[in-house]
């Protein structure tokens, strides 16, 4: 199985809502992103904490990172439907290659 | 706008045709990267290069050729290509600071090819 990989596959919540994703990873990092991809869009970068760092935040985002259990989690605030997307977690193994999971597929309706 | 741009966005093919997809990145980056995107499929990374040169390729078939001119423009070279090719093919770059991995991507918005 893959590198990273996401928890739940899909999540649907009422705006306002919080939403919390989970990645799981099997190796030694040297840091995990999270990225927001729109429907047959790009993918864009949210966040990147450390393989030293506990926690992070950004706006309504905060992502923690558990070396020791080879997790992560992102959680989103007060989720608006503008937030609707799919979510990746990426690990970055401190080579040439960033390993991306399967996703978790965000619904937020109105 | 990221700074990066694919064209063409979209592009239908048949097995005998040869195509080429076209990424730039306005951003001064050192690394670039093909990844490729199917349906229910974690993103497979496809090719990386640093300054220009091809750093890793990761076991992809041969009826796809990249090629990087230069640190700013990548292709994709496609030829007598399979309808399991059909995917979403993304571009991104990076700028790579020696010893502290990959960072930030900057994806393009994709070229969505359909093999016929």
């Amino acid at each position: 199985s893959q590198q990273g990989e996401e928890d739940p596959q899909a999540l649907s919540i009422q705006e306002g809502e919080n939403a919390t994703m989970n990645c799981s990873y099997k190796t030694s990092i040297n840091n995990l992103q999270w990225y927001r991809q729109n429907s047959g869009r790009g993918l864009v970068h949210l966040i990147l904490i450390r393989s030293n760092e506990r926690e992070k935040h950004s706006g309504r985002l905060r992502v923690t990172l558990d070396t020791s259990k080879k997790s992560s989690s992102l959680l989103i605030t007060a989720s608006r439907a503008a937030d609707t997307a799919s979510y990746f977690c990426a690990t970055d193994l401190n080579t040439d290659k960033l390993i991306f999971g399967t996703g978790t597929r965000l619904q937020v309706f109105p | 706008e990221t700074g990066v741009t694919q064209t063409p966005r979209h592009l239908v093919m048949g097995m005998t045709n040869k195509k080429s997809l076209k990424c730039e990145q306005h951003l001064g980056h050192n690394a670039m990267y093909w990844y490729k995107q199917s349906a229910k499929k974690p993103l497979e990374l496809m090719f990386v290069y640093n300054f220009k040169e091809q750093t890793e390729n990761n076991s992809v078939p041969s009826r796809f050729s990249p090629e990087c001119p230069n640190s700013s423009h990548l292709f994709l070279h496609l030829h007598t290509l399979q309808p399991e090719d059909s995917a979403l093919y993304l571009c991104a770059s990076s700028q790579r600071a020696g010893g502290l991995g990959t960072g930030e991507l900057f994806f393009g918005e994709g070229s969505r090819l359909t093999v016929l």
